[in-house]
Parts: C-alpha cells; sequence; structure tokens
C-alpha cells in the first residue's frame, strides 16, 4: 500500500520568511496530492492540491510542486504570517480510489 | 460550516460501552471517509464508503463497525470502549469516488473514555 512520509515534523520560522515541507509517497500509482491545513481543535481544511500531470501549482502565498519521477511533493508558503502557524498534513491517492494516505504532519510555528 | 455535518460535537462515555458517532456529507457527495485522530497525532484512515457500499478499509479495529445509509448518512459504531479509544473522530466526503477534488471534512466528535 501507499506509504507517505512528511519533513520535518516541526518548524520554525520568523514571520516573512518562506517555509517548505516535503513530503515523499511510494505508490507511483498515486495521481493526486492535496494539502491540508489543521489549526488547534479545527477540522483539516484543503488549502491547495496538485494533479500527477502538472509539476507545480501556486496560489497567491502558497504553491505546490510534485516530482513524479522522484517520487516528492512539496509545499511552499512565501511571506509567513501568524496566522499562517497550524499543523500542515500532505495526502496521496491513486486512481483505483483507494484511501487518502496522510503524512504524520508538520507543525509549523511563524514568530513574530 | 464545511456541508459535512458530525454528531455529537463531544462525548464521554465509561470504558467498556458503545458510541455512535454520525455523519452527513455534504450535499451532493456520494463518498465518507472516517478517520481517527488521537491527541497530536495524525489522521488515521478507518473506513470508506461509497454511495452505500464500502470501498476501502484501513486501520480499524474489529470493535468498530461503520455503515452508511441510503440517505448516504453514515454511522460509525465503536463497542466495547477503552481508554486509548479516545480521540477526535473525523468524517470527510467527497463527490468522486477517489477523493479527487479533495475531502470535505465535519468538525469532528470528541470521544473521551473514562
Amino acid at each position: 500500500g501507499e506509504n507517505v512520509e512528511q519533513h520535518p515534523s516541526t518548524l520554525s520560522v520568523q514571520e516573512g520568511d518562506s517555509a517548505v515541507i516535503k513530503c515523499t509517497y511510494s505508490d507511483s500509482a498515486s495521481n493526486y496530492f492535496p494539502w491540508y491545513k489543521q489549526e488547534l481543535g479545527k477540522r483539516p481544511q484543503l488549502i491547495i492540491d496538485i494533479r500527477s500531470n502538472v509539476g507545480e501549482k501556486k496560489d497567491q502565498r502558497i504553491a505546490v510542486t510534485l516530482n513524479k519521477t522522484a517520487k516528492h511533493f512539496s509545499l511552499h508558503i512565501t511571506e509567513t504570517q501568524p496566522e499562517d502557524s497550524a499543523v500542515y498534513f500532505c495526502a496521496a491517492i491513486n486512481s483505483w480510489g483507494q484511501n487518502f494516505v496522510f503524512g504524520p504532519g508538520t507543525r509549523l510555528s511563524v514568530l513574530p | 460550516d464545511s456541508g459535512v455535518t458530525q454528531t455529537p460535537k463531544h462525548l464521554i462515555t465509561a470504558t467498556g460501552q458503545r458510541v455512535t458517532l454520525r455523519c452527513s456529507p455534504r450535499s451532493g457527495d456520494l463518498s465518507v471517509y472516517w478517520y481517527q485522530q488521537s491527541l497530536d497525532q495524525g489522521l488515521q484512515f478507518l473506513i470508506q464508503y461509497y454511495n452505500g457500499e464500502e470501498r476501502a478499509k484501513g486501520n480499524i479495529l474489529e470493535r468498530f463497525s461503520a455503515q452508511q445509509f441510503p440517505d448516504l448518512h453514515s454511522e460509525l459504531n465503536l463497542s466495547s470502549l477503552e481508554l486509548g479509544d479516545s480521540a477526535l473522530y473525523f468524517c470527510a466526503s467527497s463527490v468522486a469516488t477517489d477523493g479527487a477534488g479533495g475531502y470535505t471534512f465535519g468538525s469532528g466528535t470528541r470521544l473521551t473514555v473514562v
């Protein structure tokens, strides 16, 4: 089955700096890669996603890149703000509709 | 409001008891997924239903069971509860069977077993 690894597990950055979170997956059939943000005590919310036929996607301050050959994808947050502080989860899913497999999460702290 | 409704929001029960968690998916979504999130832990996939049928199974204990009804709402039944079952249980829904387009999560049910 699919296995998703995520690094780092915790990340602290100064406000205004960039943050990068990396994930690797094992199943070459995976073709959809979403990122979720979970604030303390709240539900995970989809913030950006990418399909395997695209190498990069950007939405304002956040971007996701995908390297299918290396089986890794990354979340990039620029000009970080305190409200970006949360736990971020990556996930991978294949076209056969198997369950989402989430990475273990990255706790991002943006220091003012 | 995400459109996915979970009830109850909080549940406190004793060890050995049985509880039922309920989830109503977003309108038009046919897939329902259940996840368990223990304190400071990740999201552990339990089970998926699509249009009333079980589609995928994750690390779901034999003491746990679920079903999806004709109106597409789903229930997760947890029996012979143990202290370690205390967790936040999320339901998510998606329109597609493979979750493409992303999940929409409900607000979760926080279960405390004492």
